[in-house]
């Protein structure tokens, strides 16, 4: 079953715009991370929350976590073209070993 | 780059045969996980082998089996491929639990490119 889930599953923005994406996830964690796929290719570790944090960057983008919500977004500020690409939330599932389950995406296309 | 490969990159195999793909670990990662991403899904975990053993194994028949190797590379077998098996297979690795208890980074392989026809 999906532990996350991405909204909205497709966003389309002009360059230099914000995208802002939501994940949601079920259970508890002890961490979240964000992921970057570029067209079916292999995965692009983005940054890593752990479940005690509310809030890291890291260069152009920021991540926030509500436990309470279970939720986490995403911030891609002054997007470029070179941020088109699918991404996507993972989660691990608290004393669960070291898994880590993905939602489904979002499909982020930035416009020239 | 994240210094982990696999091979081939892309493979086409008919139903009923089976198939072997491959995975190197980044140096120092003990832990190998296997994923399948079917087209416009997220990926799907498979298993995970940490110092040759299996750790885990998602929702997946018997038929999707793996090893880990002594150099902690891996195989990820399939037997009796079905159309359904049509996927990008991606492996990833990771420090593995003990060394690393609660950041679980994975770095993942740009992936193999599976069509059963």
């Amino acid at each position: 079953s999906q532990q996350g889930e991405e909204d909205p599953q497709a966003l389309s923005i002009q360059e230099g715009e914000n995208a802002t994406m939501n994940c949601s996830y079920k259970t508890s964690i002890n961490n979240l991370q964000w992921y970057r796929q570029n067209s079916g290719r292999g995965l692009v570790h983005l940054i890593l929350i752990r479940s005690n944090e509310r809030e890291k960057h890291s260069g152009r983008l920021r991540v926030t976590l509500d436990t309470s919500k279970k939720s986490s977004s995403l911030l891609i500020t002054a997007s470029r073209a070179a941020d088109t690409a699918s991404y996507f939330c993972a989660t691990d599932w608290m004393n669960r070993d070291d898994k880590i389950i993905f939602g489904k995406g979002t499909r982020l296309h930035i416009l020239p | 780059e994240t210094g982990v490969t696999q091979s081939p990159t892309h493979l086409i195999k008919t139903r009923g045969q089976q198939v072997t793909l491959r995975c190197s670990s980044q140096s120092g990662h003990n832990t190998v996980s296997w994923y399948q991403q079917a087209l416009g899904q997220g990926p799907q975990f498979i298993f995970q082998y940490y110092r040759e053993e299996e750790n885990g194994r998602g929702n997946f028949p018997p038929r999707f089996s793996g090893l880990q190797f002594p150099n902690y590379s891996s195989e990820l077998n399939v037997n009796a491929l079905e159309l359904d098996d049509s996927a990008l297979y991606l492996c990833a690795s990771s420090l593995g639990l003990i060394l690393n208890p609660r950041d679980n980074e994975q770095f993942f392989g740009p992936g193999t490119r599976l069509t059963v026809l």
